[in-house]
């Protein structure tokens, strides 16, 4: 079935830099592209949604882009922080449809 | 008070036995759904529910059960546990953004160990 994937498991990053975790998807008619953060023993946290109409979208010192030619989904964080430590997850929906097609997230580690 | 509570946080049990986890919200949403999530992996779907009278299987529903007592309570079950069960299960409820996505709220989820 249609899925979404994503490139990297895990990602290390100076804190301060920027960080940018990358998801892939395969299913076209998805309408809205999701990013969920979740901190070591909690639940996911919504983070962003994209549209699919859009190609980029900006939240606090969060970025997240769509290029619907190749089927690429990224979220930038800017200056990433310690607070950033967290897997994150990208997870795709339709309008139609309430249910949510997730990707198998990526860590990232933040180096002091 | 968090928005989606889960109880319990954690539970230790033994193979065969029955188990319950309860989920509650205050977030007045319609639509609410039971996750597992395996180590260093993402999150399956179990059941899902639109209203009170609606209930739907996810993708991995063989061997639980649910019950949506109310709009605020959806509980899951296990008839009969086995060590395979041993995870991470979420309880969420759903609601649409201004933008139109249907974004989920998760509780803090419940750790259950099957020995």
């Amino acid at each position: 079935g249609e899925s979404v994937g994503l490139h990297l498991p895990t990602l290390s990053v100076q804190e301060g830099d920027n960080s940018i975790i990358n998801c892939a998807y395969s299913n076209s008619a998805s309408d809205y592209f999701i990013w969920y953060k979740q901190e070591s023993g909690k639940g996911p946290q919504f983070i962003i949604d994209i549209r699919s109409n859009m190609d980029k979208r900006q939240g606090q010192r969060v970025t997240v882009l769509l290029n619907k030619t190749v089927k690429h989904l990224s979220l930038q964080i800017a200056a990433t922080q310690p607070g950033d430590s967290a897997v994150y997850f990208c997870a795709e929906t339709w309008s139609s449809n309430y249910q949510l097609i997730w990707g198998a997230g990526t860590k990232l580690i933040i180096k002091p | 008070d968090a928005d989606v509570t889960q109880t319990p946080r954690n539970r230790i049990t033994k193979t065969g036995k029955r188990i319950m986890l309860e989920c509650s919200q205050t977030k007045g949403h319609d639509r609410m759904y039971w996750y597992r999530q395996d180590p260093g992996l993402g999150l399956r779907l179990i059941y899902y529910s639109f209203d009170v009278k609606d209930i739907n299987k996810g993708e991995i529903s063989d061997g639980y059960s649910v019950s949506r007592q109310a709009q605020a309570k959806f509980s899951l079950s296990l008839e009969s546990a086995i060590p395979n069960q041993t995870a991470l299960y979420f309880c969420a409820t759903s609601g649409r953004l201004i933008s139109g996505a249907n974004v989920l709220t998760f509780g803090a989820g419940s750790r259950l160990t099957v020995l």
